[in-house]
């Protein structure tokens, strides 16, 4: 089955640091969400993207819909230990799509 | 006051056992799913009903047969259980159509194991 591209796979990085994560697609989709999953829990929608181009935020995490319709970005700022976790982009065409996902490991 | 819930959590069972796994939103939205997560974290939709009727029903072996009672409720029946079933099945819902028709909000999930 289809799947998005998101990189990277995976992060370690230090308490306070800034995050950036992005997933690609051959195809173009007209929704992007994103989602975090905590261990042991169902994801969580974090932000809806609706429009090409659109950025918006959410506490300290940024998303973008990339204006080829073919991409979108998450930014996550001064990350703290509970922003551990799995971050799924999904991407919607005529069902939803996930992507593989991008495991952020924080340390203190 | 949970807004997508399953029962159970955890299923260990054998091969060859027939199980089930429950679903129920209280979100008041009319679309629900299934979704499987393997080992390496990959989420595949598996089915969706919309209103009751089964409108996504991808390559999903017929041993998977889901059941909407009532809009609120999906539940997710396998036969004969194989080794390979063993993930995690999250069920979600969304509300169709309207703005925000693929905000899925997902459950807790169930943890299968055949052994």
């Amino acid at each position: 089955g289809q799947q998005l591209n998101q990189s990277p796979q995976s992060m370690f990085i230090q308490e306070g640091e800034d995050v950036s994560m992005n997933c690609t697609s051959s195809s173009i989709f007209n929704t992007w969400l994103w989602y975090k999953q905590d261990p042991g829990e169902g994801p969580v929608l974090l932000i809806a993207l609706y429009k090409a181009g659109e950025l918006t935020s959410n506490g300290r995490l940024t998303a973008q819909f990339g204006i080829t319709r073919k991409d979108s970005f998450l930014n996550i700022s001064a990350s703290i230990p509970s922003d551990v976790g799995i971050y799924f982009c999904a991407g919607r065409g005529d069902k939803l799509i996930f992507g593989t996902g991008t495991r952020l490991q924080v340390f203190p | 006051d949970t807004a997508v819930s399953q029962t159970p959590k955890y299923l260990v069972t054998q091969m060859g056992n027939d199980k089930s796994i429950k679903c129920e939103q209280n979100l008041g939205h009319d679309t629900m799913y299934w979704y499987k997560q393997d080992s390496k974290k990959f989420l595949k939709i598996m089915f969706s009903y919309n209103n009751k009727e089964l409108i996504i029903n991808e390559t999903v072996p017929n041993r998977f047969s889901p059941k909407s009672p009532d809009k609120a409720h999906l539940n997710l029946h396998i036969n004969s259980l194989e080794l390979g079933d063993s993930a995690v099945y999250f069920c979600a819902s969304s509300q169709l159509p309207g703005p925000s028709a693929y905000e899925q909000y997902f459950g807790p999930g169930t943890r299968l194991t055949v052994t």
